[in-house]
């Protein structure tokens, strides 16, 4: 079945560090791929999608490209700030044996993010 | 902005106890998903329900799990008879339509221990 593959955790990095969190996919089809952050003590945010071979997603300074070739969407950013210490989500979208999205998470990367 | 929203955030309970975990998804969301995140594992599916039905579920959504809308607002899961290894994050989504463009919004999640 689809699975994600993303770095373990956690990745700590200084304020102003270039980023990069891994995340590769093996799936059937053309499936739609996320960033979703999750925030201590809230819920899943989507950060940036893609839903193509060659789309860019960008949100917030974070940018993940779909590339087909290497079954890959690897997140970055150029200057990481304390407030973007999360955990980080890679997940993608399976149209389920119904029609309906499910999607299929990787495990998570925690960022720390120090000052 | 409208949210996901979930009761309670921590439940502890006894083992073969029954617990219901409740989701308040947003207002004009018509698809509705559970999934739950085992401690340092990933975020798995659990089951998705629309027009009152479920459409999918996982292989880990035996008996002993069922989803229901009761009034139009909550969508509950309940376990009937709780185990050891239900111990995990329950997190509810939900989503305008099915498709796989759409994101989901998730809400905060329950801790569920089961002793």
């Amino acid at each position: 079945g689809d699975s994600v593959t993303q770095m373990e955790g956690p990745v700590t990095l200084s304020e102003e560090a270039f980023l990069t969190i891994n995340c590769t996919y093996t799936a059937t089809g053309y499936p739609s791929l996320f960033w979703y952050v999750q925030y201590p003590g809230e819920g899943l945010q989507l950060l940036l999608k893609a839903t193509k071979a060659d789309d860019k997603g960008s949100n917030k300074g974070f940018e993940a490209t779909y590339r087909k070739e290497t079954t890959s969407f690897h997140l970055e950013k150029g200057s990481v700030q304390v407030s973007d210490s999360a955990v980080y989500f890679c997940a993608l979208s399976d149209r389920g044996n119904t029609g309906f999205q499910k999607l299929v998470f990787g495990t998570g990367t925690r960022l720390l993010v120090s000052p | 902005e409208p949210e996901v929203t979930q009761t309670p955030s921590h439940q502890v309970t006894q083992m073969g106890q029954e617990v219901i975990l409740r989701c308040v998804p947003i207002s004009n969301h018509l698809y509705f998903y559970w999934y739950r995140q085992i401690l340092g594992q990933k975020v798995e599916f659990l089951v998705s329900f629309y027009n009152n039905e479920i459409s999918e579920k996982s292989e880990i959504f035996d008996d002993q799990f069922s989803v229901e809308r009761p009034d139009g607002s909550n969508f509950t899961l309940k376990i009937r008879s709780t185990k050891l290894e239900d111990s995990a994050m329950y997190f509810c989504a939900s989503t305008v339509q099915g498709s796989s463009y759409n994101e989901q919004f998730f809400g905060p999640g329950t801790r569920l221990t089961v002793l």
